[in-house]
């Protein structure tokens, strides 16, 4: 059973930087998962933000980037917003056609 | 612009039966992959099943294999999920989501809501 993990919950300050990530238990998260993230509001439907891993999605602010950060992909905001406070998820390519989503992380702007 | 709109969901019993079915416009439907994924209520998301774009190649989560029904209609710009067998665990907003190269979910439908109780 694959598990994606994410950090349940973080918080960070209106115009500081945060990193969110997304790692394996039980390997290393490279590019050849194809790491993609997206944000989702309570009551929307999810957000394309990034995918390969660093590449934005249409729309979205420079703010956001995507990296490999040891053995996980991360998603950092630098200079958070308001709006910036969300659901975030990661979601991986395990091969085979199968996708797995994280558990998501709720970030909280304060 | 790329529209999915989502459709069919409501409430069924266990053990019963339900087809959605996830209508798209706005972009070339038959040159790309689908995607069902779905959300049970406050949790989070959960990859369903994958369509490539001629519909000769499907993909189905564990959770999933052998009950549901990934489908497409190129000629009606339509998705489709066949769901039998449903549980209550299968209660959740099912979103229909456009691929982008194997690489993304880059659009997203509203969502419909499935309802397994008796």
């Amino acid at each position: 059973q694959t598990v994606v993990t994410q950090e349940p919950s973080f918080s960070v300050s209106p115009g500081g930087t945060v990193t969110l990530t997304c790692g394996l238990s039980s390997a290393s998260v490279s590019t050849s998962y194809y790491p993609s993230w997206y944000q989702q509001t309570p009551g929307q439907a999810p957000r394309s933000l990034m995918f390969l891993t660093n590449t934005r999605s249409s729309g979205v602010p420079d703010r956001f980037s995507g990296s490999i950060l040891g053995n996980k992909a991360a998603l950092t905001i630098t200079g958070a917003q308001a709006d910036d406070e969300s659901d975030y998820y990661c979601m991986l390519y395990m091969g085979s056609g199968i996708w797995v989503f994280g558990g998501g992380t709720r970030l909280t702007v304060l | 612009q790329v529209q999915l709109l989502e459709s069919g969901g409501g409430v069924v019993q266990p053990g019963r039966s339900l087809r959605l079915s996830c209508a798209a416009s706005g972009f070339s439907f038959s040159s790309y992959g689908m995607h069902w994924v779905r959300q049970a209520p406050g949790k989070g998301l959960e990859w369903v099943a994958t369509i490539s774009y001629d519909g000769n190649n499907r993909y189905y989560s564990d959770s999933v294999q052998g009950r549901f029904t990934i489908s497409r209609d190129n000629s009606k710009n339509t998705l489709y999920l066949q769901m039998n067998s449903l549980r209550a665990e299968d209660t959740a907003v099912y979103y229909c989501a456009k691929d982008h190269g194997y690489t993304n979910l880059d659009y997203w439908g509203q969502g419909t809501l499935v309802t397994v109780s008796s």
